[in-house]
């Protein structure tokens, strides 16, 4: 579709074990942006791209938290070591310009640990 | 303080009937503010933007008090497809980006 598309749509994991979260971003969308949204919560930022450049990641809630989008497309959400607390839904959000606009969201991955 | 403040609900209104919600937000820097919609176990969807002057569509009424930091969505003539989390959105736009910030989001149930 050419919407923007996560997978998992979920995942559940031991606590401990390490999972990578993936983003499509809408073709040719230069800024991507990851949020995480525990149970009966708002979205919380976590990271920001520009193409490839990570410009921002200042939500990252730990360093077990890892993002990275190479080729300034695709984009992987890795969490190391996860804990309990690492449960929530991660959604991936695109725009088309680097300036202000609308952000476009992706269905999330409800992430479940164990 | 969070930064965005919304009255989490929920809100149980009669279909037909009006109802508002209120934010506040904590950054007097905040430059651009949006309304949200998100259904259950969906993404955020965006619903309008808000400015200083106020914008309508359709039922949906959007206000911006910047002295204040205050912003509202009204919603006339409730219906049942409008049960949602209602969230309100800040950006702050900075060297790094266009941040988001979302509020925890006000839960309407309209019934019939």
């Amino acid at each position: 579709g050419a919407g923007v598309s996560q997978s998992p749509r979920y995942k559940v994991a031991k606590r401990g074990q390490d999972v990578a979260l993936r983003c499509d971003p809408i073709s040719g969308h230069v800024s991507l942006f990851w949020y995480q949204q525990a149970l009966g919560q708002g979205p919380e930022f976590l990271t920001y791209f520009q193409n490839e450049a990570q410009l921002d990641k200042s939500g990252l809630p730990s360093d077990r938290f890892f993002a990275e989008r190479p080729e300034g497309s695709v984009s992987t959400l890795k969490i190391q070591r996860t804990q309990q607390e690492d449960s929530a839904v991660y959604l991936c959000a695109s725009s088309l310009a680097a300036g202000a606009g609308p952000q476009h969201f992706g269905d999330g991955t409800r992430l479940s640990i164990l | 303080r969070k930064e965005v403040e919304q009255d989490p609900g929920p809100f149980n209104v009669p279909e037909g009937a009006t109802v508002a919600f209120n934010c506040t937000y904590s950054n007097s820097a905040s430059q651009s503010f949006f309304w949200y919609r998100q259904d259950c176990r969906k993404e955020p969807k965006l619903l309008m933007s808000v400015y200083s002057s106020g914008n309508e569509d359709g039922r949906f009424t959007a206000q911006l008090n910047r002295a204040s930091q205050y912003i509202s969505l009204l919603i006339r003539d409730s219906k049942l497809s409008d049960s949602a989390t209602y969230l309100c959105v800040v950006n702050l736009f900075n060297n790094a980006g266009n941040m988001l910030t979302f509020g925890g989001g006000t839960r309407l149930m309209v019934k019939p």
